[in-house]
């Protein structure tokens, strides 16, 4: 199985300033077709989770320009440009390469300082 | 819009059975392939299982195989998760997500959450 390892586990955030996420796979996420499937989802307290990010870098409808993904073969970063308060919550990376099973990260808590 | 909503959940006792069902709308199940999946309380994320566009396929998490069934019903449009031999370590929040290949889960549920206890 892939292992998906994420860090830090847990980011205090000034509002208005950047945060980055890594994520580092146990295996290269490159798919034989090409396409690297690797995602990012946001949870915020209480609630399900939310796509932010497909395919390492693609944003989901919706999404605030703030975020961006990166990332190539075994290491992805999630990146906030700049700290809103409705961006407190967990974030986990998800691999869909090497199936089954689909595995995540486990889980990097930003919150505000 | 898409709309995924879970039920079935509850208090189960160690060895006893439990149905998850997932009212999907917005969508046809057939069309997509569908996820469960669980997280315990203030754990992260686990995959449980799939079914693609073929009933017939279907995946497991190793920690369910054998004991859970994922299902669907096209005509109501509704997945299905059947938990057999129900342990302590599946008490969980479980969520129903869909799979667009290609692109990965992109809708969920709300979940529904299943405790296993005596």
């Amino acid at each position: 199985d892939v292992v998906m390892t994420q860090s830090p586990l847990s980011l205090p955030v000034t509002l208005g300033q950047p945060a980055s996420i890594s994520c580092r796979s146990s295996q290269s996420l490159v798919h034989s077709d090409g396409n690297t499937y690797l995602n990012w989802f946001q949870q915020r307290p209480g609630q399900s989770p939310r796509r932010l990010i497909y395919k390492v870098s693609n944003r989901d409808s919706g999404v605030p320009d703030r975020f961006s993904g990166s990332g190539s073969g075994t290491d992805f970063t999630l990146k906030i440009s700049r700290v809103e308060a409705e961006d407190v919550g967990v974030y986990y990376c998800m691999q869909g390469t090497q199936w089954p099973p689909w595995t995540f990260g486990q889980g990097t808590k930003v919150e505000i300082k | 819009q898409v709309q995924l909503v879970e039920s079935g959940g509850g208090v189960v006792e160690p060895g006893r059975s439990l149905r998850l069902s997932c009212a999907a709308s917005g969508f046809t199940l057939s069309s997509y392939g569908m996820h469960w999946v669980r997280q315990a309380p203030g754990k992260g994320l686990e995959w449980v299982a799939i079914i693609w566009f073929d009933e017939n396929d279907t995946r497991y998490a190793d920690s369910v195989k054998g004991r859970f069934t994922v299902s669907r019903d096209i005509s109501k449009n509704t997945l299905y998760l059947e938990m057999d031999s129900l342990r302590a370590e599946d008490t969980a929040v479980y969520y129903c997500a869909r799979e667009v290949p290609g692109v990965g889960p992109d809708y969920w549920g709300q979940g529904t959450l299943v405790t296993v206890s005596s």
